[in-house]
């Protein structure tokens, strides 16, 4: 079975530095595709970035990015120049392609610092 | 603007209750998730429904029963079976088969026990 691992409950970081947020995931499929998903204390489920597992290139997103290892099975999440409203759960998560399930990980809680 | 609505965003149930969460999306989406949140454990996936009178359980349906009469519309019912309610729950919608397009929330409804 599929399972998303994130082994950070907590950081910290302060206002403008980088910060990296860690997910492995195991899997035996070869084509899938992986999200970094944000939930701010207001609740609400918010897309920060996609990743496709068949293409190389990492995807960015204005000050985020990802680090996709494929064959370590890594998709980490890089925050640049962090903001005190990037403050929120990161949720790391997994979607087969041929499935429509998606499976999360158990999330990070980052705190920005002024 | 199209989203998802759940409703109501705070409910309380008394011992023995049953007690109806609604989902409604107006994106047109097939496919109708229900997930829980409880600190630490991330998101589980309750029940997914990929088309109309047609629904799959998650990882842990016990205690939940839903619906899908109408493609806009995924209520979740939590039963007296259901021995610990107590959680945020999450509906979602996505495209059925295009595993690269991103699920969409709603706000969550916060059930409690009283």
């Amino acid at each position: 079975a599929q399972t998303v691992t994130q082994s950070q409950p907590e950081m910290s970081v302060q206002e403008a530095e980088t910060v990296t947020l860690s997910c492995t995931y195991d899997t035996s499929e070869s084509d899938y595709y992986l999200f970094w998903y944000k939930q701010p204390p207001s609740r609400q489920m918010i897309l920060v970035i996609r990743q496709e597992a068949y293409k190389q290139q990492n995807a960015t997103e204005n000050r985020f990015s990802v680090n996709f290892q494929k064959a370590a099975k890594s998709f980490s999440l890089k925050i640049s120049d962090s903001q005190l409203g990037d403050a929120a759960m990161y949720f790391c998560a997994y979607r087969m392609n041929r499935d429509d399930k998606i499976i999360f990980g158990k999330g990070t809680r980052l705190h920005i610092l002024p | 603007d199209g989203g998802i609505t759940q409703s109501p965003k705070y409910l309380f149930r008394k011992e023995g209750q049953n007690v109806t969460l609604s989902c409604e999306q107006n994106l047109n989406h097939d496919a109708m998730y229900w997930y829980r949140q409880d600190p630490g454990q991330g998101l589980r996936l309750i029940y997914y429904s990929q088309i109309v009178n047609d629904f799959q359980k998650g990882d842990i349906a016990e205690g939940y029963s839903v619906s899908r009469e109408k493609k806009e519309s995924f209520p979740l019912t939590v039963t007296s079976a259901q021995k610990n309610p107590t959680a945020f729950y999450l509906c979602a919608s996505s495209m059925w088969g295009l595993a690269d397009q991103p699920q969409h929330f709603g706000d969550g409804t916060r059930l409690s026990i009283l």
